[in-house]
């Protein structure tokens, strides 16, 4: 079964800074979707960004961008010139290629943003 | 576009009620829809999935018949709580898949807060 981890239950990070949110996922699979969810306190999901396996190069969604490490089963979400605004719960998510194929979703870090 | 409505946003009933929730795909036809049960500060467990015209497929540990699932047409499904009581007091989120191709993910309803007194 597929599993994702997300190490970091709290991240921190300064106005205008950058920070990295981290995400291993296990799979025998050797293709498959990654995303990254926003849950802000109104707790409507948002989609960050996605990333297909196949492709190597990294997806890109404006501050947005991920390292999406295929061997080490990694994909990790650097969000650029933080705001108020991102300070959110951040889901790391997988999802098989099937057509009604279900995320699986890490944990969830808890993303501060101060001024 | 790909826009999930779900209803109602928040419902308090009391115990041994039953309350139905609706979540609805606008703008795109939903043959699959999912939904997920999620507790304060903890991610979404995934509780069923819903096929448009069949039978929803429930997830290992949750009960068939407290939570009765309809996906009766291509854009509404529906999660119904029998017999409520305050252990199911949670916060129910609905997802569809959008008709962007299979790598968009999905998009999720705005979720319900369910509370039983």
């Amino acid at each position: 079964a597929q599993t994702v981890t997300q190490s970091q239950p709290e991240m921190s990070v300064q106005e205008a800074e950058t920070v990295t949110l981290s995400c291993t996922y296990d799979t025998s699979e050797s293709d498959y979707y990654l995303f990254w969810y926003k849950q802000p306190p109104s707790r409507q999901m948002i989609l960050v960004i996605r990333q297909e396996a196949y492709k190597q190069q990294n997806a890109t969604e404006n501050r947005f961008s991920v390292n999406f490490q295929k061997a080490a089963k990694s994909f990790s979400l650097k969000i650029s010139d933080s705001q108020l605004g991102d300070a959110a719960m951040y889901f790391c998510a997988y999802k098989p290629t099937g057509t009604a194929s279900k995320l699986t979703f890490g944990t969830g870090t808890r993303l501060q943003v101060t001024l | 576009g790909a826009v999930v409505s779900q209803h109602p946003s928040w419902v308090i009933c009391k115990s041994g009620t039953s309350v139905k929730i609706e979540c609805r795909s606008l703008d795109f036809q939903a043959t699959t829809m999912f939904w997920y049960r999620q507790f304060p500060k903890q991610s979404l467990m995934l509780m069923a999935t819903s096929n448009e015209g069949s039978k929803a497929t429930y997830e290992q540990g949750v009960e068939k018949d407290k939570f009765l699932i309809n996906h009766a047409s291509l854009t509404l499904s529906t999660l119904t709580v029998t017999s409520a009581h305050p252990e199911d007091s949670s916060f129910y989120i609905c997802s569809a898949r959008g008709d962007r191709g299979l790598g968009y993910g999905y998009t999720f309803g705005s979720g319900t807060r369910l509370t039983v007194v």
